[in-house]
């Protein structure tokens, strides 16, 4: 059964950077998209980005309005994706969710979600 | 892109069908067959209900059904129930590769 496994609760300043984790088993990690959806506080889902690992190249695809703010990478060895931040502000506190794209058009499973605070 | 227009909430007694509408334009909803549905309850991860407008993954009751017409997906509860109750969200692959969510519905069950 295919599973994500996201990294545990982070609370950080502004302008300090921080990378979360989501570690796939279950599946051919190499052969689906993992995509990153953002919910801040009491708000909707926002689809952020999503890298496909790849037997060969590894590629991305970022939301237009959040391109340059945030990095996603994987690591094919470990079967982890990766959201990176190099100075977050108080807005991007919110619950981030790593999700499977098992094809075009639709996302399953999804991780637990990760908290991330960020006040000064 | 901006986010599918969801309306903010619907209500229905047990046993009623209701219908969420998820409007967008000809860049995404109209563009392809790709939309699925999520839903979540509170302090939980979404969870996958419909795919390709009308499909649904094994696991996931009868109940729930997806449409389309031109820019406007929809997805239909019959035979709503207390466990129904929920945030359900909707998404569709757009013509530039990318994905949007809609704003949301939360449903109450009365």
């Amino acid at each position: 059964e295919a599973q994500l496994v996201q990294s545990g609760s982070e609370v950080k300043k502004p302008g300090e950077s921080l990378m979360i984790s989501c570690k796939g088993s279950g599946y051919s990690f190499t052969s689906n998209w993992i995509v990153w959806v953002r919910q801040m506080p009491g708000k909707g889902l926002e689809w952020m980005g999503m890298v496909y690992p790849g037997d060969s190249e590894i590629r991305y695809t970022y939301s237009p309005s959040l391109e340059g703010q945030v990095t996603i990478s994987a690591d094919k060895s470990i079967n982890t994706a990766y959201l990176r931040w190099s100075s977050l502000k108080a807005s991007d506190t919110g619950i981030y969710y790593c999700a499977r794209g098992v094809r075009v058009g639709w996302f399953d499973p999804w991780g637990q979600g990760t908290l991330v605070t960020v006040s000064s | 892109q901006s986010a599918l227009t969801q309306p903010a909430s619907v209500s229905g007694s047990p046993g009623q069908s209701i219908t969420i509408s998820c409007t967008g334009t000809s860049s995404d909803i109209g563009y392809h067959d790709y939309v699925s549905w999520y839903q979540q309850h509170p302090g939980k991860a979404p969870k996958f209900l419909i795919y390709d407008v009308t499909n649904r993954p094994s696991g996931v009751s009868d109940r729930f059904s997806g449409s389309k017409s031109g820019n406007t997906a929809a997805l239909t509860i019959s035979g709503l129930q207390a466990e129904d109750e929920a945030d359900y969200y909707c998404s569709s692959y757009t013509s530039s590769s990318t994905y949007v969510f809609g704003t949301g519905t939360k449903v109450t069950v009365l």
